[in-house]
């Protein structure tokens, strides 16, 4: 089945400690993004990708982190400069990445600060 | 700039009634592109649809359909009939020639009670 996973489901992190969410798809697509979504609220653009090798950052992108170093992944470190980490955490994919596209998204990270 | 608008914050329904949520948008591009996703309890966003400005023939695809006016800058979704399976927060966004980033409205809570 093709698709996007990410891993894990949840994550407890303790404050001052990195932590870094796993996003992979199958789908052959070039472009992948992390969004982050707080309660009530919609969902904001912390960094995205077109091709390997390359990333922008988004909206959001300050105490985060990425890589690109296979087509298929995007890891994501939440790092400890991100003064509120605690959120749900989405990654999505799309075919190149232009304007025209649509993105697919994946079940998301639930990530708590303790 | 950008901006998404989606006043209802939460719908109650019965099962069987019809309802629509409402999404206004803001832009200056004349070209831009329209999105409707699901968010069920699960936490993944589902792809509903996508709209281009330059078509505004509406669609229907079974019990979903879409009515997208330029004039108004609103493209609102109307469940016929609706069901318990149809409980989901949705979300409209929008997205502007040449850029990657989706900007999301706050998102509609629809609960549909038997």
């Amino acid at each position: 089945d093709g698709g996007i996973t990410q891993s894990p489901k949840y994550l407890f992190r303790k404050e001052g400690q990195n932590v870094t969410l796993s996003c992979e798809q199958n789908l052959n697509h070039d472009a992948m993004y992390w969004y982050r979504q707080d309660p009530g609220q919609g969902l904001r653009l912390i960094y995205y990708s077109q091709i390997v090798n390359d990333f922008q950052k988004g909206d959001i992108a300050e105490g985060y982190s990425v890589s690109r170093e296979k087509k298929e992944s995007f890891p994501l470190t939440v790092t400890s400069a991100q003064k509120n980490p605690t959120a749900f955490y989405l990654c999505a994919s799309s075919s190149n990445g232009w304007s025209t596209d649509t993105q697919y998204f994946g079940p998301g990270t639930r990530l708590t600060v303790l | 700039a950008q901006k998404v608008t989606q006043a209802q914050t939460e719908i109650s329904v019965v099962e069987k009634e019809d309802v629509t949520l409402d999404c206004v948008y803001e832009t200056r591009d004349t070209t831009y592109y329209l999105f409707w996703y699901k968010q069920p309890p699960s936490g993944e966003l589902v792809f509903l649809i996508r709209r281009n400005s330059f078509d505004e023939q509406n669609e229907i695809s079974g019990r979903y359909s879409w009515n997208f006016q330029k004039s108004t800058s609103s493209f609102n979704f109307t469940i016929t009939a609706s069901q318990v399976v149809d409980s989901a927060v949705y979300f409209c966004a929008l997205k502007e020639t040449g850029f990657q980033k989706l900007v999301f409205g706050t998102g509609t809570r629809l609960l549909v009670s038997p």
